[in-house]
């Protein structure tokens, strides 16, 4: 069974670094293209970044581009996102989800990031 | 970048009954279109790809339909659990996919 487990959340404070991890079962990385997409407290959902199934192709959504780095370790496990220069606009639940056909297919339970002071 | 937006903003209908859901682009989206239901508390579920194919699981009260700038979400028949928010999706400039704001489902 495909699932994916996010962690690495947590209260941060503007302009500080996190890193967001999530962890594939049931498959390896290089099956899929893999997304992280969030979502702000009552709000609705937003693309954040895209690794291609190749592992070398990257695309980021454009309120976050230069400040967010997506990448895999090289088992092919797992999943990251390198976040720096938060901002409070940020504070979001992160979720990480797999990419079928182009659309997002299993999504994880989320992980909360508050960028706060 | 492409806008989805979705109508009405709440529906509040009884069980048995059905729903209509929609969700208007602003440019042609083909049938690159899915539509997710989340509920209280939890991640989004992928129900309806491609506009019409109901994805892995989804029960067949749930249904897709439209090409091009104008989609339907039907549910025929309400049951309680359906209470969620419902979004759609366009994947026409994959990845920079981009979402509706959302209808609200009430059952009353």
């Amino acid at each position: 069974e495909v699932q994916v487990l996010e962690s690495g959340g947590a209260l941060i404070q503007p302009g500080g670094s996190l890193r967001l991890s999530c962890a594939a079962s049931g498959f390896t990385l290089n099956n899929y293209a893999m997304n992280w997409i969030r979502q702000a407290p009552g709000k609705g959902l937003e693309w954040v970044s895209t690794l291609g199934s190749s592992g070398s192709d990257t695309y980021y959504g454009d309120s976050v581009k230069g400040r967010f780095t997506i990448s895999r370790d090289s088992s092919r496990t797992t999943l990251y996102l390198q976040m720096n220069s938060l901002r409070a606009e940020d504070t979001a639940v992160y979720y990480c989800v797999t990419d079928a056909r182009g659309y997002p297919d299993q999504w994880g339970q989320g992980t909360l990031v508050t960028v706060s002071s | 970048e492409i806008v989805l937006t979705q109508s009405p903003a709440t529906l509040s209908l009884s069980p048995g009954e059905r729903a209509t859901l929609s969700c208007r682009a602003s440019q042609s989206v083909s049938t690159y279109l899915a539509w997710f239901q989340q509920k209280s508390g939890q991640a989004p579920r992928l129900l309806i790809y491609g506009a019409s194919n109901r994805a892995t699981g989804i029960p067949a009260r749930f249904s897709g339909s439209g090409s091009g700038t104008d989609f339907t979400l039907t549910i025929s028949s309400l049951e309680p659990e359906d209470s969620a928010i419902y979004y759609c999706q366009q994947r026409s400039n994959w990845p920079r996919v981009t979402f509706g704001q959302g209808t609200r489902l009430e059952i009353k």
